[in-house]
């Protein structure tokens, strides 16, 4: 089945960076964009970015620019998302999700299963 | 950006009862508007997309309308396992931006 497994959960330092792995399988990996959402503990779903695994095109959102890099590595099928200088309040789980959509529209679906990353000193 | 309001931020409900879920775009985005639940300690699940349409295996008492800027969604009989957090979604745009949320609990 059609599904994306995330790594495990972090703890880092502020000012440290952490690297979160997606890995997808049951389709092709290039076919669909991959995103990156998080949510902090009891609030709501944030955009963070997207990346086309076919090009390695990215798109940040502006909050994250400058301290935010999503890459891959195809012949694992696997997408990276880097979050550098981390700072108290980006202590939330963090998930990737495929893109899916077509003439109609995109939309979200599947989705990782989450990786919670808590910046502590 | 596109901003997204969803009303109620909460609600309290019974088993049973039929459950609607309001969202606004703050520009008109077609109809380019998805629905997730999300259960505590879980990713969020894609209910609804292109404003209307149910995602395979969701059940039919799940169900969305609306477009340009007012959407909805209706749950037409609450069952236990509805009880969660559903948020709207647009993808008109960059960013994809997502309403606040709207919890369902029980009454």
């Amino acid at each position: 089945q059609v599904q994306l497994v995330q790594s495990g959960a972090e703890v880092k330092k502020p000012g440290a960076s952490v690297k979160v792995s997606c890995k997808a399988s049951g389709y092709t990996f290039t076919t669909y964009d991959i995103n990156w959402v998080r949510q902090a503990a009891g609030q709501g779903l944030e955009w963070m970015g997207w990346m086309n695994p076919n090009s390695g095109n990215t798109g940040y959102a502006q909050k994250f620019q400058g301290r935010i890099s999503m890459t891959r590595n195809s012949s694992i099928s696997t997408a990276y998302m880097e979050l550098s200088s981390l700072k108290f309040d980006d202590t939330a789980i963090y998930y990737c999700t495929a893109d899916s959509g077509d003439y109609v529209g995109n939309w979200f679906d599947p989705w990782g299963q989450g990786t919670l990353v808590t910046v502590s000193s | 950006d596109i901003q997204m309001t969803q009303s109620p931020s909460s609600l309290s409900a019974s088993v049973g009862d039929r459950v609607t879920i309001t969202c606004r775009a703050s520009q008109s985005i077609n109809t380019y508007l998805n629905w997730y639940q999300q259960k505590p300690g879980k990713a969020p699940n894609l209910l609804i997309y292109a404003a209307s349409t149910l995602q395979s295996g969701v059940p039919s008492r799940f169900s969305g309308s609306g477009s340009g800027t007012h959407f909805s969604l209706t749950i037409s009989s609450l069952q236990p396992e509805d009880f969660a957090t559903y948020y709207c979604q647009e993808s008109y745009n960059i960013p994809r931006t997502f309403g606040p949320g709207t919890k369902v609990e029980v009454k």
